[in-house]
């Protein structure tokens, strides 16, 4: 059963334009909501991340939008490049437990020159 | 980049042999986590560690095994191989718990024919 549900599978956006990626989860014991950002041959890597006490949180060209009441969240890259072409993946974790990090499937974004 | 090296990177096996990934890390960082990278399924937590001799199973922890003898080595180990277990594996490291905050090797690639 899949703790974070993300959308679209992949995602093709002209270089300029907007890329937004969205992410459901279901338990709200979750608290801490990252995005992780991952090149071919290589380990995912933090990106960004929220919590539920703020609705948006901008980091340069990256945003990140959550709805606590919908319990929805999702990354808005503006101005996308051809180097932001990568896997995203939104994830979930709970201040119980070890830190232990639920991922959703991931968003193979393309940006064309 | 954090000092995470996965050994070996590449590995091809058979069914039915044990298969041993090492997981090493510079950091002194407390917990240890071994995932799986699947298409379709994201990342899933296999084990985790929080400390030396401390482990505990993650969402998808059958036919695998764990062990941390030393902060810096945490070893995952398929006693018999199946080519469900075909993957890649990322080890990930963290200092803190509830922070979410990641850092992963570059994964190590099996093959169970």
């Amino acid at each position: 059963q899949q703790q974070v549900k993300q959308s679209p599978q992949s995602l093709i956006v002209q270089k300029g334009g907007i890329s937004i990626i969205n992410c459901a989860y279901e338990n709200t014991a979750f608290d801490y909501f990252p995005w992780y950002q991952q090149f071919p041959g290589k380990g995912p890597a933090l990106l960004i991340a929220i919590r539920p006490d703020v609705s948006e949180k901008k980091e340069g060209r990256f945003t990140i939008s959550f709805n606590k009441s919908a319990k929805q969240f999702s990354l808005h890259i503006m101005d996308s490049q051809p180097g932001d072409s990568a896997t995203y993946f939104c994830a979930a974790s709970s201040q119980t437990g070890a830190n232990n990090l639920f991922f959703g499937t991931g968003t193979r974004l393309t940006v064309i020159p | 980049d954090a000092g995470i090296t996965q050994s070996p990177r590449h590995k091809v096996t058979e069914t039915g042999t044990p298969v041993t990934l090492r997981c090493h890390q510079t950091e002194n960082h407390r917990y240890m986590y071994w995932y799986r990278q699947d298409p379709g399924h994201g990342l899933r937590l296999i084990h985790y560690s929080y400390g030396v001799k401390d482990t505990d199973k993650g969402e998808v922890s059958d036919g695998y095994s764990v062990s941390r003898s030393k902060t810096e080595d945490f070893l995952l180990t398929l006693e018999s191989a199946t080519s469900s277990q075909t993957s890649v594996y990322f080890c990930a490291i963290s200092e803190l718990t509830g922070t979410g905050e990641l850092f992963f090797g570059e994964g190590s690639r099996l093959t169970v024919l």
